[in-house]
């Protein structure tokens, strides 16, 4: 069964390094997305794309974040200079299209990042 | 704007007993209703969804939920508990007008041999 894939499963870095997240969706899907869960707290929303564009973004979204799908596989989330609040699992999802029957999101096992 | 409530953070149960684990949402139109699962240190993995169509849906491992507009609730049941089903449970909206699935705060259930 396809699956969405990420990595590294973890990052460690400094403050104010850079990082990149990669994802790699399931193959026929067209809508992307990035969420975040800290620790302890509820899974938020951060980013959606589609037909290579953001099509929605969270508050927490701010220039530090960028997303990219540079060669049609894979889909990236840059964090320019990484804050100690941005350590956090990052979730990427994808989904198929739109309609009842492809509303469901698939989710990868996540990125743990922790910044020091 | 939409949002989830979960009520219980943390709920116990024993092997073989029933499951109930509560969502109350909010939405201002139709909305698609979500329960994921999350093992530890694992992903969000999709239990059953909630589009269109009948209001009792079912899901994988057993599970079921059932849509009740007035109530504006997405409850989550299992007749019979197994120790494999200790995990957290996330209750998820979206509105059929936008993109983003917003989540609960999650249950975390713990089964007790």
């Amino acid at each position: 069964e396809p699956e969405v894939t990420q990595t590294p499963s973890h990052q460690v870095t400094q403050m104010g390094q850079e990082v990149i997240l990669r994802c790699v969706p399931i193959s026929n899907h067209l809508y992307f997305y990035w969420y975040r869960q800290i620790l302890g707290q509820k899974v938020e929303f951060l980013v959606s794309f589609y037909n290579n564009e953001i099509s929605e973004k969270s508050e927490i979204f701010d220039d530090q974040f960028s997303v990219e799908r540079p060669d049609g596989s894979n889909f990236t989330l840059k964090i320019r200079s990484t804050k100690l609040e941005d350590s956090a699992m990052y979730f990427c999802a994808s989904r198929r299209g739109t309609g009842a029957y492809q509303e469901t999101q698939y989710f990868g096992p996540g990125t743990r990042l922790l910044v020091l | 704007a939409q949002s989830v409530t979960q009520l219980g953070s943390h709920v116990s149960v024993s092997e073989g007993a029933l499951v109930l684990l509560r969502c109350n949402y909010s939405s201002s139109v139709p909305p698609y209703l979500f329960w994921y699962v999350q093992y530890p240190n694992q992903g969000l993995q999709l239990l059953l969804k909630y589009t269109t169509g009948a209001t009792l849906v079912k899901g994988i491992n057993g599970f079921e939920a059932e849509f009740k507009k007035s109530e504006t609730s997405f409850h989550l049941t299992k007749p019979s508990a197994h120790m494999s089903d200790a995990a957290e449970y996330f209750c998820a909206v979206r509105n059929n007008a936008g993109n983003m699935l917003t989540f609960g705060g999650g249950t975390r259930l713990m089964v007790k041999p």
